[in-house]
């Protein structure tokens, strides 16, 4: 167990629809990365918070925003669904803001687009 | 960023040492290089970091010569449960600067057959 709580496990919508996704970091930690896992895409870093700020972006859409809640918790929202949105959302956290402390996954989110 | 290459795809058997090897030709004087583990619907789980010549944990030991620009991990005496996708990342985010301990290249798909 790492640690890394993600809720909810599975999700099905439909398109154009928005969702939100959760994610409870381990205890103590102040760093919040959310990761995209599709078959065709490898695992792709979204975005990166740190103690509430936004602290490095990568391959986010302008369609999907996150954001760090002061209790460290993070959500990721995805709107206007679109079927290539189907994937599995990975939330990670980590002690530190920009240093080589390991990064500890959740079980992921299965978000599913028809 | 440093790039790193790792090979597709490993086959071996239970009971022998496998050594998965990343090359990563640009690795900078600050960065650290970290192997992670992903079995399916899972996400990655942190196996073992190192920066320089050996190291060694409950699970893996990483080999790292005096250039820096490979890394070889070792995993000794397999098993079943060690099929898996294993990922090498290399980097350090420093303010403004590179992402690569952030990025998941394709890994390494090792297959452990009876």
């Amino acid at each position: 167990d790492s640690g890394v709580t993600q809720t909810p496990k599975h999700l099905i919508t439909a398109t154009g629809q928005r969702v939100t996704l959760r994610c409870s970091p381990r205890s103590g930690d102040l760093s919040v990365y959310w990761y995209q896992q599709s078959l065709d895409q490898g695992l792709q870093f979204l975005i990166q918070y740190y103690n509430g700020e936004e602290r490095a972006k990568g391959n986010i859409l302008e369609r999907f925003s996150a954001q760090q809640f002061p209790d460290l918790h993070s959500e990721l929202n995805l709107s206007s669904l679109e079927l290539g949105d189907s994937a599995l959302y990975f939330c990670a956290s980590s002690v530190g803001r920009d240093d080589n402390s390991p990064l500890h996954f959740g079980n992921g989110t299965r978000l599913t687009v028809t | 960023l440093a790039k790193t290459t790792q090979p597709i795809s490993m086959d071996s058997y239970e009971g022998q040492e496998v050594n998965i090897t990343c090359s990563h030709n640009n690795i900078a004087t600050n960065d650290y290089i970290t192997w992670y583990q992903q079995f399916p619907s899972q996400g990655p789980r942190f196996i073992i970091q190192g920066y320089k010549t050996k190291v060694t944990n409950e699970v893996a030991s990483l080999f790292i010569p005096a250039d820096r620009k490979s890394s070889t991990l070792s995993l000794p005496r397999v098993s079943l449960s060690d099929t898996a996708v294993y990922y090498c990342l290399v980097g350090r985010m420093n303010y403004g600067g590179s992402q690569g301990n952030l990025i998941f290249g394709k890994g390494t798909k090792l297959s452990v057959k009876p």
